[in-house]
């Protein structure tokens, strides 16, 4: 089974409007960690934002909030007031338990239309 | 920039050759990943190495191997290259607490012809 599933291989938005991508993952260990990172078209992996499983509060970081709903197991990826930079490819990926390891999705290409 | 390097950048190779890839983690990281990302099998992990110890290994061919060394850079080895190790390949590293991110390097591209 996969641990995390991206469902939308595509999303577009309008700048300055806000999108969600989604997230879920899979495991039975208590104690996890989830992980945003974005790819630009030039290649590199760039961390936005992580959450916790024990935590209580959602995670924020400037225009990138995480919606995590822990019953449902999801982390869905929130950024606000899309700017045209944002196109790029969006991964999800876990932490599970003592390992260090990220498992990642299989993405999302977010396209930001002016 | 995230404080990883990787060399080289590009890598234009011919089926059983070898070539080596180089990281070097963040100033004080003590963990080093590598992964391949191909447009097939997305991310994948292939090792990890923990203050020049193997910590974990992932899907590695055995044609693959890696080294951390005593300065804490470390090289991925490909050898006997087939086609289908044209990939994208990734060196991170993070300080080794539970919380932290992993901070990517810029990658290797690998192209087998």
């Amino acid at each position: 089974a996969q641990k995390i599933t991206q469902t939308q291989p595509g999303m577009f938005v309008q700048e300055k409007e806000a999108v969600t991508l989604d997230c879920t993952y899979d495991t039975s260990d208590p104690s996890y960690g989830l992980f945003w990172y974005k790819q630009p078209s030039s290649g590199e992996m760039i961390f936005l934002i992580y959450q916790g499983s024990y935590d209580q509060q959602n995670a924020t970081e400037g225009r990138y909030s995480l919606n995590f709903q822990k019953a449902r197991k999801s982390a869905n990826l929130v950024i606000s007031a899309s700017q045209l930079g944002d196109s790029a490819m969006y991964f999800c990926a876990m932490r599970e338990g003592s390992g260090s390891r990220l498992t990642f999705g299989e993405g999302t290409q977010l396209t930001v239309n002016p | 920039d995230s404080g990883v390097t990787q060399t080289p950048k590009h890598l234009i190779t011919a089926t059983g050759q070898r070539v080596t890839l180089r990281c070097s983690p963040r100033s004080g990281d003590l963990s080093v990943y590598w992964y391949q990302q191909s447009l097939d099998q997305g991310l994948q992990f292939l090792i990890q190495y923990y203050n020049g110890e193997e910590r974990a290994k992932g899907n590695i061919l055995e044609r693959f191997s890696a080294q951390q060394f005593p300065d804490l850079h470390s090289e991925l080895n490909l050898s006997s290259l087939e086609l289908g190790d044209s990939a994208l390949y990734f060196c991170a590293s993070r300080p080794g607490t539970d919380n932290s991110p992993l901070h990517f390097g810029n990658g290797t591209r690998l192209t087998v012809t």
